[in-house]
C-alpha cells in the first residue's frame, strides 16, 4: 500500500534560517506528490506538487524535488520567516488510489523572530 | 477566490448523540471528500462523493457515518451515535473536474464529544 513517512518534529530555526523538511514515500504505481500547509486554526492548503520524476515544485519560496531514485520529496526553503510557522503535510496520491491522498503525520514549523 | 466553507467551526456534543457536519463545496466541483485529523495524528480519509452517490470510502467511515447531498450546494457529514473517540477535527474537501490530484480543503470543524 501506499505511504509517507516524514521527519518528527517540532523543526524550530530563527528568521532567515534554512529549513529542509524531509519526506520519503512508498507507493504502488506512479504517484504524484504534495506538500500541504496547515496555518493555526485553518484548514490544509495546498503548498506545491510534482507529477513525475525529477519534476520541481514551488511556491511561496518553498521547493521540493520528486526524486524517484530515493523515492523522496524534501520540502526546502533558503530563508524563513515567522509567517511560515505552521504544520506542513507531505503527501502522495495515485490513480489506482482513485486520486485519494496519503498524507503523512505533519512536521509542526516554528519560527523565532 | 472561490474556497470551501464548513460549519461550525466547532461543536461539543455528549456522547450517544447525533451530529451533522456541513460543507459548501466550491460550486463547479463535482467531486467531494471528508477527512479527519484526530489531534496530533495524520489526516484520514473517510469518504468520497460524486453523482450523489459514495465513490469510496474507508474502514473507518462504519455505519454510524453517512453523506449527503440535500441539496445543490451543500455537503453534509452525519454522525449517528458520537463516541469519545470521535473527537477529531474534520475537513470537507472538493475537486473539479473528476477524480483530479487537487483537492481544495475547507478550515475544518473541530468536533468535541464528551
Amino acid at each position: 500500500g501506499n505511504s509517507v513517512t516524514q521527519m518528527e518534529g517540532p523543526v524550530t530555526l530563527s528568521e532567515e534560517a534554512f529549513l529542509t523538511i524531509n519526506c520519503t514515500y512508498t507507493a504502488t504505481g506512479y504517484p504524484s506528490l504534495f506538500w500541504y500547509v496547515q496555518y493555526p486554526g485553518e484548514g490544509l492548503q495546498l503548498l506545491l506538487k510534482a507529477t513525475k520524476a525529477d519534476d520541481k515544485g514551488s511556491n511561496k519560496g518553498f521547493e521540493a524535488t520528486y526524486r524517484k531514485e530515493t523515492t523522496s520529496f524534501h520540502l526546502e526553503k533558503g530563508s524563513v520567516q515567522v509567517s511560515d510557522s505552521a504544520v506542513y503535510f507531505c503527501a502522495l496520491a495515485t490513480s489506482g488510489g482513485s486520486y485519494i491522498p496519503t498524507f503523512g503525520r505533519g512536521t509542526s514549523l516554528i519560527v523565532h523572530p | 477566490e472561490p474556497e470551501v466553507t464548513q460549519t461550525p467551526s466547532h461543536q461539543v456534543t455528549q456522547m450517544g448523540q447525533e451530529v451533522i457536519l456541513r460543507c459548501v463545496p466550491i460550486s463547479n466541483h463535482l467531486y467531494f471528500y471528508w477527512y479527519r485529523q484526530i489531534l496530533g495524528q495524520k489526516v484520514e480519509f473517510l469518504v468520497s462523493f460524486y453523482n450523489n452517490e459514495i465513490s469510496e470510502k474507508s474502514e473507518i467511515f462504519d455505519d454510524q457515518f453517512s453523506v449527503e447531498r440535500p441539496d445543490g450546494s451543500n455537503f453534509t457529514l452525519k454522525i449517528r451515535s458520537t463516541k469519545l473517540e470521535d473527537s477529531a477535527m474534520y475537513f470537507c474537501a472538493s475537486g473539479y473536474p473528476r477524480a483530479t490530484d487537487t483537492q481544495y480543503f475547507g478550515p475544518g470543524t473541530r468536533l468535541t464529544v464528551l
